[in-house]
């Protein structure tokens, strides 16, 4: 199974700074369609997990501009550009090429 | 508006089964997979499997394979996720979770709102 290892676990962060967490899988993880299976999700304290980012860089509907996904292969990166309170909670990454076998990153925790 | 409402917590003894729902509402039920992750406390997220609503067939994470049923019934657009022989590791909240379509297909564009599964003796 490929395995997905993020970067850093724990991301202390001062409130209007940017924030970037990296997300890197053990195989690629283009699949043979071409598309990349990478998308970002956020859990705030308590809640569900949330879909931010869906194919490496697509924002899903409602997300704020100041999040951006980029990379390609096996090396992913999630930017915040200007961190906000609301932003506190646990990041992942999770893969979805190796289809029907999907799997999650440890998960990054952004704190204020 | 998409929505998954999921039954409410339970208790379980260590061996025994429990059953979570997940009912959809505001979309075409049939026309997604709705996958299963779970989070033990304290814990990330970790894939259990899916299920086509559609044609009901599933696929499962390798280590739940013997253990974990999902099936569905399409008159009330419900999901369901059974875990069998359950063990104190099981504790968790288990969420079901829509697979985009279009464009945002291969992620998870909505969830529920989670169910607590306590194994306790």
């Amino acid at each position: 199974d490929i395995v997905m290892t993020q970067t850093p676990l724990s991301l202390p962060v001062t409130l209007g700074q940017p924030a970037s967490i990296s997300c890197r899988s053990s195989q690629s993880l283009v699949h043979s369609d071409g598309d990349t299976y990478l998308s970002w999700l956020q859990q705030r304290p308590g809640q569900p997990p949330r879909l931010l980012i869906y194919k490496i860089s697509n924002r899903f509907s409602g997300v704020p501009d100041r999040f951006s996904g980029s990379g390609a292969g096996t090396d992913f990166t999630l930017k915040i550009s200007r961190v906000e309170a609301e932003d506190v909670g646990v990041y992942y990454c999770m893969q979805a090429t190796q289809f029907p076998r999907y799997t999650f990153g440890q998960g990054t925790k952004l704190e204020i | 508006q998409v929505q998954l409402v999921q039954s409410g917590a339970e208790v379980k003894k260590p061996g025994a089964s429990v059953k979570v729902s997940c009912k959809a509402s505001g979309y075409t039920f049939t026309g997604y997979y709705l996958h299963w992750v779970r989070q033990a406390p304290g814990q990330g997220l970790e894939w259990m499997g899916w299920i086509n609503s559609d044609s009901g067939g599933t696929s499962y994470a390798q280590q739940f394979q013997g253990r974990v049923t999902m099936t569905r019934d399409t008159s009330i657009s419900t999901v369901y996720m059974e875990l069998s022989r359950l063990r104190s590791d099981d504790t968790a909240v288990y969420y079901c979770a829509r697979e985009g379509g279009g464009p945002a297909v291969a992620s998870h564009d909505y969830w529920g709102q989670g169910t607590l599964v306590t194994v306790s003796s």
